[in-house]
């Protein structure tokens, strides 16, 4: 069965450090994979996706980036975080278009402080 | 552009009651629709979809209905039960889903 991995759970950082938030799938090859951020009162907005090892495509411009080195590997970064950066964000994957559903981690707490 | 939207922020029901969560959209080019359900600080869970050729899916409790024309699509929840309390986003797809905004569904015992 497929699983998707996402850490850490919680993360405080200080405004202008690093960021970089991991996500792995297991149990299928050449998924397309997602990051979303949902913050405070608000909706899930989509971040980046990527249908392939390499291929980033991103949805807002922001203080963020996404880069996918293996097939099932997905990294959220950023060189120097802002306040605005803080949200829950999550990772999700899915077998690609069609009707196959997507599903997400467990998502990740970052406070930029 | 805010291609799907859940204009109802909130929405509170009795408990054996029907529940309907609202959901509109602007692009045609979406191949299918997506409900999932979320609790705080968890991922959304999956709960119906449907696909842009069909006007209605039914599972258990929950069926979706969709209306092309109107670019409108609803979750119905028969009977809603206080595990039902959650926020629920209808999302679109092609080859990636689109959130709304979400609706806060409480089901009053």
């Amino acid at each position: 069965s497929q699983t998707i991995h996402q850490w850490p759970a919680t993360l405080v950082q200080p405004v202008g450090s690093p960021l970089s938030l991991e996500c792995t799938v297991e149990g299928t090859s050449n998924p397309n994979l997602y990051w979303y951020r949902q913050a405070a009162g608000r909706g899930l907005q989509l971040l980046f996706y990527s249908v392939g090892i390499g291929q980033i495509s991103s949805e807002v411009p922001q203080n963020l980036s996404a880069s996918r080195p293996q097939d099932r590997q997905f990294i959220l970064s950023s060189k120097k975080l802002l306040l605005s950066d803080s949200g829950f964000y999550l990772c999700a994957w899915s077998k690609g278009r069609g009707n196959y559903g997507y599903t997400f981690g467990s998502g990740t707490r970052l406070t930029v402080v | 552009d805010q291609q799907v939207k859940q204009n109802s922020p909130s929405l509170s029901v009795q408990e054996g009651r029907i529940s309907i969560l609202n959901c509109d959209y602007t692009n045609s080019m979406f191949d299918y629709f997506l409900w999932y359900k979320k609790y705080p600080a968890e991922g959304p869970t999956f709960l119906i979809s449907i696909s842009s050729i069909k006007d209605k899916n039914e599972d258990g409790r929950f069926t979706v209905f969709l209306n092309k024309s109107a670019k409108h699509l609803s979750l119905h929840i028969v009977p809603s039960q206080p595990g039902d309390s959650a926020v629920y986003f209808c999302g679109g797809a092609t080859n990636k889903l689109i959130f709304g905004t979400g609706t806060l569904l409480a089901v009053q015992p």
